[in-house]
């Protein structure tokens, strides 16, 4: 299995442009989460899915942050608009159930200028 | 607020010494406590994982020690080595399978 892919790895984008970020969980996990790494906070939990279904998205920062999951194999984070303290490493996990681990892809490093 | 209270921010070791990483909770409903270990460019990946019904497991040179009534854990790195340095977080996983995640632990070993 190729593991959790993340897309873009990297992406500039200047203050107020919308920002699109994507995930493809690994086949078959039912589990899917969004985090955002800083230096100051660490991993913080934005919003987990389960079964394609928001189950708790209370750690989104803002209205300006939305996440979708349309079907098992894929989810988008976007932020609209964006700005500059929504710089950070992105990260998409997936697990499958209850008592499993979580795997990580590889993030998504966002700059907005 | 931090769900998982992870301690000291950066540790330097030298080669073949112990690395101790420390992580406190406080919610009881968390039931399954990994260890992620990342280097730069990269995701966490896990490293090694304890259920609160278990004081300790080992696997190979990392050993994590569980007190439940303290709501503590702790991470050790025995002969630590240069390969080793990375950021280290500890996590706790909610009964509904959220993970929460200490703020990390820069490790460096120096050889």
């Amino acid at each position: 299995d190729a593991g959790v892919i993340q897309s873009p790895r990297h992406e500039v984008t200047e203050m107020g442009q919308e920002v699109t970020l994507r995930c493809k969980p690994i086949s078959g996990h039912n589990s899917l989460f969004w985090y955002r790494q800083t230096m100051m906070r660490g991993l913080e939990l934005l919003i987990y899915f389960n079964n394609n279904v928001p189950i708790d998205d209370s750690g989104m920062p803002e209205d300006r942050f939305s996440a979708k999951m349309p079907n098992a194999s894929f989810s988008t984070l976007k932020i609209q608009p964006s700005e500059p303290r929504d710089s950070a490493v992105y990260f998409c996990a997936s697990s499958w159930g209850v008592n499993t681990e979580a795997f990580f892809g590889q993030g998504t490093r966002l700059t907005v200028v | 607020q931090q769900q998982v209270k992870q301690s000291p921010q950066s540790l330097i070791v030298q080669k073949g010494g112990i690395s101790i990483i420390n992580c406190a909770y406080e919610n009881t409903a968390f039931d399954y406590f990994p260890w992620y270990q990342q280097f730069p460019g990269k995701g966490p990946a896990l490293l090694i994982a304890i259920r609160p019904d278990v004081s300790e497991k080992k696997e190979g040179r990392f050993t994590i020690s569980f007190n439940k009534s303290a709501k503590q854990f702790s991470l050790h790195i025995m002969d630590s080595q240069p390969g080793d340095s990375a950021t280290y977080f500890c996590a706790a996983r909610h009964t509904g399978n959220q993970f929460y995640f200490g703020t990390g632990t820069s490790l460096t070993v120096i050889p």
